[in-house]
């Protein structure tokens, strides 16, 4: 069990660059989240997903925020425009049954937006 | 508005001893409730988990404790190893039905050698 993989590790980039965060989640889980933690709002919920199907994106901060998973095995979450408040660590987590079972977490992914 | 707090920020605990952290709630249908543990540059782990059926779950050397009349949580750490030196989190969830865990800030627990 490799666990969640999130790439990349750090992400630096430009104000207005589109950024792309990917996510594959543990085998056989059937739930996806996106996490985004900064030092003012801690750990906040984005968008999660049920059988590859988004459920829940009301914690989506802007229409600059997108998310899809194409399939089982594959998330993304993307940032377009990027602006430096985006600037946080962004988390993938997968379960097999929602919030009822632990989430597992990935390592994350430092953005930085300058 | 928080609906889960960790008012401590950071811990420090002799090794050996017990560490207490502490997590309050504002949320009356939270029902179910987590720990999470984070080292640098990782992502959380899962820890130890209560139901509000309960008020007490332990898991070696770590115990949950609940009072839903106070809306309090409290996690002991019993002995207290340098290795469980980390940021722990608290979660709650409204449990069935529910898919809206809200995490608190953390709190940075140090155990000295």
């Amino acid at each position: 069990d490799a666990g969640v993989i999130q790439s990349p590790r750090h992400e630096v980039t430009e104000m207005g660059q589109e950024v792309t965060l990917r996510c594959k989640p543990i085998s056989g889980h059937d739930y996806l989240f996106w996490y985004r933690q900064t030092m003012m709002r801690g750990l906040e919920l984005l968008i999660y997903f049920n059988n590859n199907v988004p459920i829940d994106d009301s914690g989506m901060p802007e229409d600059r925020f997108s998310a899809k998973m194409p399939n089982a095995s594959f998330s993304t979450l993307k940032i377009q425009p990027s602006e430096p408040r985006d600037s946080a660590v962004y988390f993938c987590a997968s379960s097999l049954d929602g919030f009822n079972s632990p989430l597992h977490f990935g390592n994350g992914t430092r953005l930085t937006v300058t | 508005d928080q609906q889960v707090k960790q008012n401590s920020p950071s811990l420090s605990v002799q090794e050996g001893r017990i560490s207490i952290l502490n997590c309050d709630y504002t949320n009356s249908m939270f029902d179910y409730f987590l720990w999470y543990k984070k080292y640098p540059a990782e992502g959380p782990t899962f820890l130890i988990s209560i139901s509000s059926i309960k008020d007490k779950n332990e898991d070696g050397r770590f115990t949950v404790f609940l009072n839903k009349s106070a809306k309090h949580l409290s996690l002991h750490i019993v002995p207290s190893q340098p290795g469980d030196s980390a940021v722990y989190f608290c979660a709650a969830s409204a449990g069935a039905g529910s898919y809206q865990l809200t995490f608190g800030k953390g709190t940075k627990l140090s155990v000295i050698p």
